[in-house]
């Protein structure tokens, strides 16, 4: 099992571009989670999927963020147009409909605009 | 107010001794609790979950849940620097759907 993976690792981006994350889940995983982390904030939730449907989406600051999640195996965050303010390390998680509701988070990817 | 707190620490504590971390809450119909380790620069890994009252244990980790007092805790026996940390904890409210609410966390730090 590899794990959920989350590309890039990093992204450095000026003001104004466009910025999209993506995440693969756990094969077999129900539920997909976008959560942003900053010092000043923690964890926050960004938008959660269950079955590749978005099912809470008001975590998602404003309509710069939009997240798509076509197939079971594949989600982007995409910003536009990004701001400094967005700098943060974001994270996708999934965890299974069975067993405990604990998450397996990916590696997350650190952005920064500047 | 923050729907799930935690002191932010740093909470020192000597190598062989327990750790003792808090966690409050505030939705009272709250039903699953985590707690999860995150290593600087890493990703938060789950280390322990509670549902009823009481003590859970799993090895050197023990996970204690006080739903009156709205109240959850980690104990860390026998610390080890490699226990150095934040620990996040996060529960599942009754108006988060299937998301989980998580603090801040406690930054620990065991010193040799």
């Amino acid at each position: 099992d590899a794990g959920v993976i989350q590309s890039p690792r990093h992204e450095v981006t000026e003001m104004g571009q466009e910025v999209t994350l993506r995440c693969k889940p756990i094969s077999g995983h129900d539920y997909l989670f976008w959560y942003r982390q900053t010092m000043m904030r923690g964890l926050e939730l960004l938008i959660y999927f269950n079955n590749n449907v978005p099912i809470d989406d008001s975590g998602m600051p404003e309509d710069r963020f939009s997240a798509k999640m076509p197939n079971a195996s594949f989600s982007t965050l995409k910003i536009q147009p990004s701001e400094p303010r967005d700098s943060a390390v974001y994270f996708c998680a999934s965890r299974s409909d069975r067993g405990n509701y604990g998450y397996t988070f990916g590696s997350g990817t650190r952005l920064t605009v500047v | 107010q923050k729907e799930v707190e935690q002191n932010s620490g740093p909470l020192s504590v000597p190598e062989g001794a327990i750790a003792s971390l808090n966690c409050t809450y505030s939705d009272r119909g709250s039903q699953s609790f985590f707690w999860y380790r995150q290593y600087s620069g890493k990703s938060p890994e789950l280390i322990m979950f509670i549902y009823s009252n009481g003590d859970k244990e799993d090895g050197r980790f023990t996970a204690q849940l006080n739903k009156a007092s709205q109240y959850v805790s980690l104990l860390i026996r026998d610390s080890q620097p490699s226990d150095s940390a934040t620990y996040l904890c996060a529960v599942k409210g009754t108006n988060s759907g299937y998301a989980l609410n998580f603090g801040k966390g406690t930054s620990l730090l065991v010193t040799p």
